[in-house]
């Protein structure tokens, strides 16, 4: 089965970007959708289709995907920006179709 | 506004049954792909089933498949999600959330706890 490996934590200053990456193999032949969840929250979609972002989501937050490693990309990190965020895409390599997610980072704003 | 509101969640012995619902407003249900997605405690996420919009092609994760079912009802706006043979391990808060056709989940219900516990 397809496996997203994401790094367990990334820490940034405020002000600073925040890099968070997706690593899957040839992850840049597929879709990759990203979704921040903060603490007792349900996730919310901040990124689809690599690098769109659903209405409301604020331009500080980009995506990109290539090769073997997808990235979210936080521009001037806000401290309302920590959260956990996943990436997820859905693998329908074989007959039998399967979403699959990251297993999240932990974003800590310092 | 767009809403999903799940509900049936609860403490369950192992072997026991659990049916969970989700009431969807503010759009086309019947026009839609809906997942379940759970999420045990502290861990990440993991997606459970996924329907079509008619019902007519569904999907599971191999770690349910035999034991849970799910459904829709169009003209009731309504997802359920038939829990069958209960496991510790099935412990997780189960979030139903709208999805684009194979793709992007938005939005996702505030989720429902199930405990699976003697």
């Amino acid at each position: 089965s397809y496996v997203l490996t994401q790094p367990p934590s990334v820490s940034v200053a405020p002000g600073q970007t925040a890099r968070i990456t997706c690593g899957g193999n040839n992850i840049g032949s597929k879709s990759v959708h990203w979704y921040q969840q903060k603490p007792g929250q349900a996730p919310v979609l901040v990124v689809y289709d690599d690098s769109d972002r659903p209405s409301g989501i604020p331009e500080r937050f980009s995506g990109s995907n290539s090769g073997n490693t997808a990235t979210l990309t936080i521009s001037r990190v806000e401290a309302g920006d920590e959260a956990d965020y996943y990436c997820q895409v859905w693998d329908s390599s074989s007959d039998h179709p399967y979403v699959v997610f990251g297993g999240g980072t932990k974003l800590t704003v310092l | 506004q767009v809403q999903l509101v799940e509900s049936g969640g609860g403490l369950v012995k192992p072997g026991g049954s659990l049916r969970l619902s989700c009431a969807a407003s503010g759009f086309t249900f019947s026009d839609y792909y809906m997942s379940w997605i759970r999420q045990a405690p502290g861990k990440g996420l993991e997606w459970v089933s996924y329907i079509s919009s008619s019902g007519s092609t569904i999907y599971y994760a191999d770690s349910v498949k035999g034991r849970f079912t799910i459904s829709r009802d169009n003209a009731k706006n309504s997802l359920y999600l038939q829990m069958n043979s209960l496991r510790a391990e099935d412990t997780a808060v189960y979030y139903c959330a709208r999805q684009a056709a194979a793709n992007w989940f938005d939005p996702w219900g505030q989720g429902t706890l199930v405990t699976v516990s003697s």
